[in-house]
């Protein structure tokens, strides 16, 4: 079974609408993040989260909220989706143990349409 | 602030030529620094990471080292192959925060 999950896959909604992406990790990682993929911008960190009780805001927060609902469990919620987000969307974990040389391990991404 | 600068792609090689992905960096302090891989619709993953100036990363036959006079982690890998087609990415870390500063990506081809 994979490390970091991701549901859903695919998603293809409407704007204007509310959607929420999940992500579970068996891991028992600490910290976990979410970035969003745009062809020739690389990843950009939208939140991330060190325990349950810490959450906080990346590069391109607007328009999205975050639950950290358990350690292995972080949402992405778009509260009223538009088309400029569409994009691939990663969820990532790591260990806050390993300091310097701190791996981030990546779910499969949900690649997300708004029409 | 930090930033990572990669070549931009795609790169198309033929199977055993020689690889080389430029990345440079700037930051304040001093960065560890990574390459991840994504293969064709999967996550990223780690491929290697160097953490002080002078360290070489190495797997699966890719190479870097981590030359802070150049501010530079280039990947270079011998002899490429067909599985090695994936988009690359370079990022590095500061001590002074706890993010991932990427670089846009290199897609690399390789023809058989």
């Amino acid at each position: 079974d994979a490390d970091v999950t991701q549901t859903p896959r695919n998603r293809i909604t409407k704007t204007g609408k509310r959607i929420m992406l999940e992500c579970s990790q068996t891991k028992g990682h600490d910290r976990m993040y979410w970035y969003r993929q745009d062809p020739g911008l690389g990843l950009r960190l939208i939140y991330y989260s060190f325990d349950v009780k810490d959450i906080n805001k990346g590069e391109i927060s607007d328009g999205y909220s975050v639950s950290r609902q358990a350690q292995a469990k972080f949402s992405l919620s778009l509260e009223s989706a538009i088309p400029n987000q569409t994009a691939l969307y990663f969820c990532a974990t790591s260990d806050s143990g390993t300091k310097a040389g701190e791996t981030q391990y990546f779910g499969p991404g949900t690649r997300l349409l708004v029409l | 602030g930090d930033s990572v600068t990669q070549m931009e792609g795609p790169v198309t090689l033929s199977e055993e030529a020689f690889l080389t992905i430029n990345c440079t960096y700037t930051a304040t302090g001093y960065p560890s620094l990574f390459w991840y891989v994504q293969y064709p619709g999967e996550g990223l993953q780690l491929l290697l990471k160097a953490t002080k100036a002078d360290d070489k990363g190495s797997n699966k036959g890719f190479e870097a080292t981590y030359r802070k006079e150049t501010t530079s982690f280039h990947l270079e890998k011998g002899s490429v192959q067909v599985s090695d087609s994936a988009v690359y990415f370079c990022a590095l870390r500061d001590y002074s925060n706890y993010q991932l500063i990427w670089g846009a990506g290199t897609k690399l081809i390789i023809k058989p």
